[in-house]
């Protein structure tokens, strides 16, 4: 089993739509939670940070941890064109040098 | 202000050849790592250094070598080169144990 389960996609949405992305882990011991945007034939981006369970909003995301069922998530709401890219997740156990990422879920938004 | 910087971009090898990427930071990181990146495995992450002088190995070592000889720069070599090392390779640095990691823009190589 990967520490770190994330569903491929594709997936394709509308402009204007909502959308919902997830991880799914196996380590308790994870503390540090982040989603990465990925355009093509480019580096990976952070786009939030989290510590710990709760929910964090950056203007059209908002990312969720839910520890008790070991599942992440990332919104982004009045999805555009720009959004087009490959969402990673990411964690970590603590101040440690070993990310676990997700394999990626490749997005489109459909003008 | 370049940030993470990779040379090359592109190669192409044979099998058995030999090869080093370069990876320049001017953010004054500490940390430094070496991730390859496949289809369907995600991010995958090959040795990392925590400081200038410092090398570990990650999670898929075998077949490669680095060196942080200057705080700023960590250098990724491939021996002998294998068709199985085909991937893009990326650099991240960030400043200590925790926070953003920093990304450079990655570098394909193909091993014939």
């Amino acid at each position: 089993q990967k520490e770190v389960e994330q569903d491929p996609g594709p997936l394709s949405v509308p402009e204007g739509a909502i959308v919902s992305l997830n991880c799914t882990y196996s380590n308790s011991a994870f503390q540090y939670f982040m989603w990465y945007r990925q355009y093509s034939r480019k580096g990976p981006e952070l786009l939030m940070y989290t510590y710990s369970s709760g929910n964090k909003e950056d203007g059209r995301f908002t990312a969720q941890v839910d520890k008790s069922s070991k599942y992440i998530s990332l919104f982004i709401r009045d999805s555009q064109p720009s959004d087009s890219a490959t969402y990673l997740c990411a964690m970590e156990v603590n101040t440690g040098n070993q990310f676990y990422f997700g394999t990626g879920t490749s997005l489109t938004v459909i003008p | 202000n370049a940030g993470v910087t990779q040379t090359p971009k592109f190669r192409v090898l044979k099998t058995g050849q030999s090869m080093t990427l370069l990876c320049a930071q001017d953010m004054n990181h500490e940390y430094m790592y070496w991730y390859r990146q496949d289809p369907g495995m995600g991010l995958r992450l090959i040795h990392y250094s925590v400081g200038e002088g410092t090398t570990a190995k990650g999670e898929v070592p075998d077949g490669y070598n680095v060196s942080r000889l200057k705080k700023q720069n960590f250098l990724l070599g491939l021996e002998s080169a294998a068709p199985s090392q085909t991937s893009v390779y990326f650099c991240a640095t960030r400043t200590g144990g925790t926070g953003e990691l920093f990304f450079g823009e990655g570098s394909r190589l193909t091993v014939l």
